[in-house]
C-alpha cells in the first residue's frame, strides 16, 4: 500500500516559471512532511520541511503547502532554473513510536528547459 | 563540515555472497538510518540505529543486519545475496530520534548482485 504517492512521474516547465510538485498521503498519523531533490549518482538532498501544525513553509524560492483535510502538499519552484532539473520526493513522518522511519513517494522528474 | 560519507561507492557480488555496506555519520549526528532504492522507486526503511541501538526495523527479511559503533558509524550487512537485493543503499543521520529535523543522505553504495 503506498502510503506516499507522487501520481505525476514527470513535469517539465520553462526556466523562470513556476514549477509545482503535488503529493498525496493516505496516512492521517504523518505529521512532518519533507521534499528531497535527487540528481543521478548523488543522494537525496533535503530541500523544506513542514510540519502539520502549519500550513505554508518558505525558503528562498521554494514554499511547501499542506492541505490537511486533504492530505495533500505540493512544493512550489518559483522561479524554476535549469539547475532545479532533477527527481524530487516527498517523503512524511509519523508521530508515535515510529517516527524515526521517512516514507517516501515514488517521485516525480522535473525538467527546467532553458 | 563533511557530509554523510559511505563506501564503497560501487559493488559487484555474486549471488549468495555476502556484501558489508558502510556509513559516517555527519559530525554530531548520533542517528543512522538505512534506506534501499531500486530503479523507480523511492528509498525504502531498512534500518535504524541510535545511541549504538536498533530502533527501528522496516519489511526486511533476517538477511539484512546492521550495527552503529561508538563513534556512530554504521554498517549494513546483507547475507545470501539475490538478484533482486541489486539496488542503490542510502544511508542518512540526523541529530537525534525524535527531533522534528530532517535526515541528510549520503550518495549511497551501487550494488549490483551478477
Amino acid at each position: 500500500d503506498q502510503q506516499v504517492k507522487q501520481n505525476s512521474p514527470s513535469l517539465s516547465v520553462q526556466e523562470g516559471r513556476i514549477s509545482i510538485l503535488n503529493c498525496d498521503y493516505t496516512n492521517s498519523m504523518f505529521d512532518y512532511f519533507l521534499w528531497y531533490k535527487k540528481y543521478p549518482a548523488e543522494g537525496p538532498t533535503f530541500l523544506i520541511s513542514i510540519s502539520s501544525i502549519k500550513d505554508k513553509n518558505e525558503d528562498g524560492r521554494f514554499t511547501v503547502f499542506l492541505n490537511k483535510s486533504a492530505k495533500h502538499l505540493s512544493l512550489h519552484i518559483v522561479p524554476s532554473q535549469p539547475g532545479d532539473s532533477a527527481v524530487y520526493f516527498c517523503a512524511a513522518r509519523r508521530s508515535g513510536g515510529s517516527n524515526y522511519k521517512l516514507t517516501f513517494g515514488k517521485g516525480t522528474l522535473l525538467t527546467v528547459n532553458p | 563540515d563533511a557530509g554523510v560519507t559511505q563506501s564503497p561507492t560501487h559493488l559487484i557480488k555474486t549471488r549468495g555472497q555476502q556484501v558489508t555496506l558502510r556509513c559516517s555519520p555527519i559530525s554530531g549526528h548520533k542517528s543512522v538510518s538505512w534506506y534501499q532504492q531500486v530503479l523507480g522507486q523511492g528509498p525504502q526503511f531498512i534500518f535504524q540505529y541510535y545511541e549504538k541501538e536498533e530502533r527501528g526495523r522496516g519489511n526486511f527479511p533476517d538477511r539484512f543486519s546492521a550495527r552503529q559503533f561508538p563513534n556512530y558509524s554504521s554498517e549494513l550487512n546483507v547475507n545470501a545475496l539475490l538478484l533482486g537485493d541489486s539496488a542503490l543503499y542510502l544511508c542518512a543521520s540526523s541529530t537525534g530520534r525524535y527531533s522534528n529535523q530532517p535526515q541528510h543522505f549520503g550518495d549511497g553504495t551501487r550494488l549490483s548482485i551478477l
